[in-house]
This record gives structure tokens, sequence and C-alpha cells, in this order.
């Protein structure tokens, strides 16, 4: 596709239900990344992988946060039992990095889920 | 503790003022650091670092970054209302991937 794509890109949840949050990553991106962005705040790195191995997940801020790649193209985030606190943008983005072979190719993000949890 | 952090925090000025926007930075093992505009939606990409002292540009913006002092600055000359967004800087560092943000600086351009 042209872009990273997100679905949905609005969702209202109820304290306590489970959430799944998708992404399409620019066709043939290696790289996969979640952020978490809360109102007036910079994005906070979630989780990463390259193809369908999750390399980095030291981001996610609870065990009810699960993040998948199946297939190494499109991703799912998933929050069981969602908080208020988890009221968020979701950003995914994706790039044509591969790990340890340098810095020169930027992110390219989505336009995020805005969860809010009431 | 590693850190980005933007100032300032949020900026307005009028149609045709230039404004300069600062990152810090406190990393381990710097690799490269990156300017994003985001508006409404998805952060889009504008500059991306490695080298002290060497200007990038693209049209009214500018970034130049400096690896002695662990800072760099956004130019934005003769600004427009389309320029109104957050601007956000991100470091890659250590051996990762991911992007560590700062909190970013909100600018207003008014008419």
């Amino acid at each position: 596709g042209a872009g990273v794509s997100q679905s949905p890109r609005y969702k209202v949840a109820k304290r306590g239900q489970d959430v799944a949050l998708r992404c399409d990553p620019i066709s043939g991106h290696v790289s996969l990344f979640w952020y978490q962005q809360a109102l007036g705040q910079g994005p906070e790195f979630l989780t990463y992988f390259q193809n369908e191995a999750q390399l980095d997940k030291s981001g996610l801020p609870s065990d009810r946060f699960f993040a998948e790649r199946p297939e190494g193209s499109v991703s799912t985030l998933k929050i069981q039992r969602t908080q208020q606190e988890d009221s968020a943008v979701y950003l995914c983005a994706s790039s044509s990095m591969e790990r340890g072979r340098g810095s020169r190719n930027e992110q390219f993000f989505g336009p995020g889920t805005r969860l809010t949890v009431l | 503790e590693d850190k980005v952090v933007q100032s300032p925090l949020s900026l307005v000025v009028h149609e045709g003022d230039t404004v300069t926007l600062n990152c810090s930075y406190e990393v381990t093992n710097f690799r490269s650091l990156l300017w994003y505009k985001q508006e409404k939606k998805a952060p889009t990409f504008l500059f991306m670092l490695t080298s002290s002292g060497i200007e990038k540009k693209s049209g009214r913006l500018s970034s130049i970054l400096d690896k002695k002092e662990l800072f760099s600055i956004l130019n934005i000359t003769a600004t427009q209302t389309g320029d109104s967004a957050v601007y956000l800087c991100a470091v890659k560092y250590n051996a990762g991937n991911m992007l560590t943000f700062g909190g970013g600086t909100r600018l207003m351009v008014k008419p």
C-alpha cells in the first residue's frame, strides 16, 4: 500500500473490555514498531518486530498488553482488561531497516488508533 | 536515565516569523536524531541527522546537530499557517531501532 494503515481509527471501550488494534505496514517493510502517545506527550516505544519475530517488548507497560505479527506483515496489538490509563493514541510505524544494519532508514508512521477507555 | 528534552513546550508566532526549536538528548551510544512534524494524524518525517555540523535543508526548514553539546535545532523561516503542528524530536541509540521521543513543541502560526 501507499503508507502504513491502522484500524480502527477510533475505539471507545468500557473499562475491563479487551481491544485489538490492527496495523498494516508498508508492503515489504521488515521492521514494525508500536508506540503509545498520551495526550500532549511524545510517543513512547512499546514493542518492535523484525519480520514475525518480536525482538523487543521492553516498552509494554504490563502483561495486559500483547502484540503479534504471525506472518511478518500485519500486526495486532491487544490490550486485555482495559483501564482508563490505557487511553491514548496507539501509533504503528514500519521501516525497511533490519536490526544491526545502521540507522539510515526512517520509520513511517500510520495515523494511529485513538483509544478511549471509559 | 536516557532522555530527550524539547523546548519550548509551545510557541505562538505570526506568519513570516522565523522560529527555532530545540532538542537536547542524553543517551548512551547515540546513533541518529530525527525530526517529525505531527498534525492531527501520523508524524511525518522531516530530517535524520547523524553527523555534527552538517545542515540539512528542505525548503524553509533546516536542521543541524551538535554531537559535542548533545543537541539539535530545527529552524523554520518565513513561517506559514500550515506550519502549525507539533514538532517531535527522536533519538536512536544503542543497538535498537526504536525511537525515543521528546515531548514535542507545539507551534501555532497566526495569520
